[in-house]
């Protein structure tokens, strides 16, 4: 049981190019998450998705897009990488809301940096 | 969700009990609160949750006031392991959104 597994670990980008961060989880968890973390600042919420085929924006999607076409499977996608978007991304899924079912598995994280 | 406050940072001697505090005072009644914390540059980590009762698990305790207006992590016997950045929420869990604000960095000396 690997929880949350995010790749890649680590990815420079040049400003202005694209690429897809790979989040799955083998807990048939429902819902999934997408977070960046600034330096010494705390997780801010991309999108989010309550099922297969169904996903929202959170407090930061301006520049990300993101599908979710199995339960597995979460992958964030920026699209014309800008530095800003330099940070640590974090990939989380939970059984469902409240309680106990909200509470919420992370991955390692991906460090990116923009340049 | 409600706004939680949080202080900055804390001091622990290794073996001692952590008592970290959490203000929720605008929490409303189907709101839990969870404690995670984050060590060094990894995922955060689950540690425990509540609703209205005090609540002990392997990793730590949580005391929760009657009003529900704030809450104490404790953490009994802390090692320089727990050195952390932690982290209180509460939420009703709707759609299981959490916000993390900047948490408590825990700093646990020999």
């Amino acid at each position: 049981n690997a929880g949350v597994t995010q790749t890649p670990k680590f990815r420079i980008l040049k400003i202005g190019q694209s690429m897809t961060l790979q989040c799955t989880q083998d807990m048939n968890h429902n819902y999934m998450y997408w977070y960046r973390q600034d330096p010494g600042m705390g997780l801010k919420l991309i999108y989010y998705s309550v099922g297969a085929g169904i996903t929202d924006k959170g407090e930061v999607p301006n520049g990300y897009n993101v599908s979710r076409s199995t339960t597995e499977d979460f992958p964030l996608r920026l699209e014309l990488a800008a530095p800003s978007q330099t940070s640590v991304y974090f990939c989380a899924s939970s059984w469902g809301p409240g309680g106990p079912g909200a509470i919420q598995y992370f991955g390692a994280g991906t460090r990116l940096s923009v340049l | 969700d409600a706004k939680t406050t949080q202080p900055t940072s804390m001091d622990c001697a290794e073996g001692r009990a952590a008592n970290l505090p959490c203000n929720h005072s605008t929490i409303s009644g189907n709101e839990y609160v969870y404690w995670y914390r984050q060590i060094h540059s990894q995922g955060p980590q689950y540690i425990i949750h509540g609703l209205k009762n005090n609540e002990t698990n392997e990793m730590a305790s949580l005391i929760i006031t009657e009003d529900r207006k704030s809450s104490t992590l404790i953490l009994p016997h802390a090692t320089l392991r727990d050195t952390a950045v932690y982290y209180c929420i509460v939420s009703s869990g709707t759609a299981s959104k959490l916000t993390f604000g900047t948490g408590t960095r825990l700093q646990v000396t020999l």
